[in-house]
């Protein structure tokens, strides 16, 4: 069974930094590229960042560039995504997910979220 | 602004019939990549409800459709029922310089009257 569990959400104040994990299992993690996404509250699904099955190529939505880094351990099973300077509107629940074979297959699983609270 | 245009409401009765539009351009859904939706239960994560503009996974009743032409796509609900009342949201990909990326629509909530 395929799954998708995030950790290390929490609160951290205006400017601070936070490092999600995202631990797969179910399934050959060194083979699927992997995906962040992200839901302020109330709002709808924002497309944060991507990684490439070996973490090769990466891809950074424009509101998080500069400021966060995805990166993967695939001798780990484990996704992150390291943010920074983070802002009140970063806060949100963070989704890991992964992405099948093609890009005809979409983001097939999702785990279950983060909550990351931004305030001081 | 999301890049992808999704109707923010969509409401029926039990039993009927409703759909679900998501419009892009020609730099998304318009270069042909495929249409992809998600199913958002209240207090979830979403889940894949269509794959490949019109292909259900395991587990996804045939009440549930999609089509895509041009620069849009559908999503269509036959049957409602009140288990059936989410956010529903589509997705595709958009060229940039860097590669094709995941884009996402606004989201429709789905309300069962």
């Amino acid at each position: 069974e395929v799954q998708l569990v995030e950790s290390g959400g929490g609160l951290v104040q205006p400017g601070g930094s936070l490092r999600l994990s995202c631990a797969a299992s179910g399934f050959t993690f060194s083979s699927y590229a992997m995906h962040w996404v992200r839901q302020a509250p109330g709002k709808g699904l924002e497309y944060v960042s991507a990684i490439s099955s070996n973490g090769g190529s990466t891809y950074y939505a424009n509101s998080v560039k500069g400021r966060f880094t995805i990166s993967r351990d695939n001798s780990k099973n484990t996704l992150y995504l390291q943010m920074g300077s983070l802002r009140a509107e970063d806060m949100a629940v963070y989704y890991c997910a992964r992405h099948g074979y093609s890009y005809g297959l979409g983001l097939d699983y999702w785990g279950q979220g983060t909550l990351v609270t931004v305030s001081s | 602004q999301s890049v992808l245009t999704q109707p923010p409401s969509v409401s029926g009765a039990p039993g009927q019939r409703v759909t679900i539009s998501c419009t892009g351009s020609s730099s998304n859904i318009g270069a042909g990549y495929d249409v992809h939706w998600y199913q958002q239960l209240p207090g979830t994560a979403p889940k894949l409800l269509i794959y490949g503009n019109s292909n259900r996974p395991s587990g996804v009743p045939d009440r549930f459709s999609g089509s895509k032409s041009g620069t849009s796509a559908s999503l269509a609900i036959t049957g409602l029922q009140a288990e059936d009342e989410a956010d529903y949201y589509c997705q595709s990909y958009d060229s940039s310089l860097s590669g094709p990326h995941v884009v996402f629509g606004g989201g429709t909530k789905l309300t069962v009257l």
